[in-house]
């Protein structure tokens, strides 16, 4: 069965200072990869998602992660961060023969001025 | 369009009670799932169901049940509250597929069992 682990529990940064959140993930066949934010009192937004192709994705706010199937990552990356990206980003996975959405225990963003 | 809908939006119960979080999304998705959030434990998958008469357990189902009559409405019983369902509980849809389609949260139901 899939399982994700986000190692970074809190992320302190300030702002326009570059930020990375890491997500590694198990599994033993081919999986499909997202990222969620949750601003605060709010459920989940997708962030971004890789399903095929291109290794590197985009988000239209700034963002972008990269799957490493070698190293079974997904990490998220900003080059430089705003008070607004303050949040709580969630890492998922699945697998391509099942339904079910399988989330990490999510990195809470603080971004300071 | 209302999207995911969630009601209660806060609910307390007592231990041994029995209640259900209603879910609702207006967008005819096939898709849709409950999950719980707890503090440093993320979102818990508890059921989903990938069309109207069919559902299946996710990674936490113990304690909950649910059912898929219409398209619309996917319900989420508790049958006897315990204290370790105090969560904030979150409905989700999406049009295809779970596994690759864009889920759509709802706002979420705050739960505590004294």
């Amino acid at each position: 069965a899939q399982s994700v682990t986000q190692l970074d529990s809190q992320v302190p940064v300030f702002e326009e200072a570059p930020v990375e959140l890491r997500c590694n993930y198990s599994s033993s066949v081919s999986v499909y990869l997202f990222w969620y934010v949750q601003y605060p009192n709010q459920g989940l937004q997708l962030l971004l998602k890789y399903l095929s192709g291109s290794t590197l994705v985009e988000s239209i706010n700034g963002f972008e992660a990269e799957f490493n199937k070698s190293q079974t990552s997904f990490h998220l990356r900003k080059p430089s961060v705003h008070i607004s990206d303050t949040a709580e980003y969630f890492c998922a996975v699945s697998e391509y023969n099942t339904d079910k959405l399988i989330f990490g225990t999510g990195t809470r963003l603080q971004v300071f001025p | 369009n209302a999207g995911v809908t969630q009601t209660p939006k806060f609910q307390v119960l007592k231990t041994g009670q029995s209640m259900t979080l209603q879910c609702a999304q207006d967008m005819n998705h096939e898709y849709m799932s409950w999950y719980r959030q707890d503090p440093g434990m993320g979102l818990r998958l508890i059921h989903y169901s990938v069309g109207a008469g069919i559902t299946d357990q996710g990674e936490v189902p113990n304690g909950y049940n649910v059912s898929r009559s219409t398209t619309e409405d996917f319900p989420l019983r508790l049958l006897s509250a315990a204290p370790s369902q105090t969560s904030v509980y979150f409905c989700a849809s999406s049009w295809g597929r779970g596994n690759t389609d864009t889920q759509y949260f709802g706002p979420g139901t705050r739960l505590t069992v004294l």
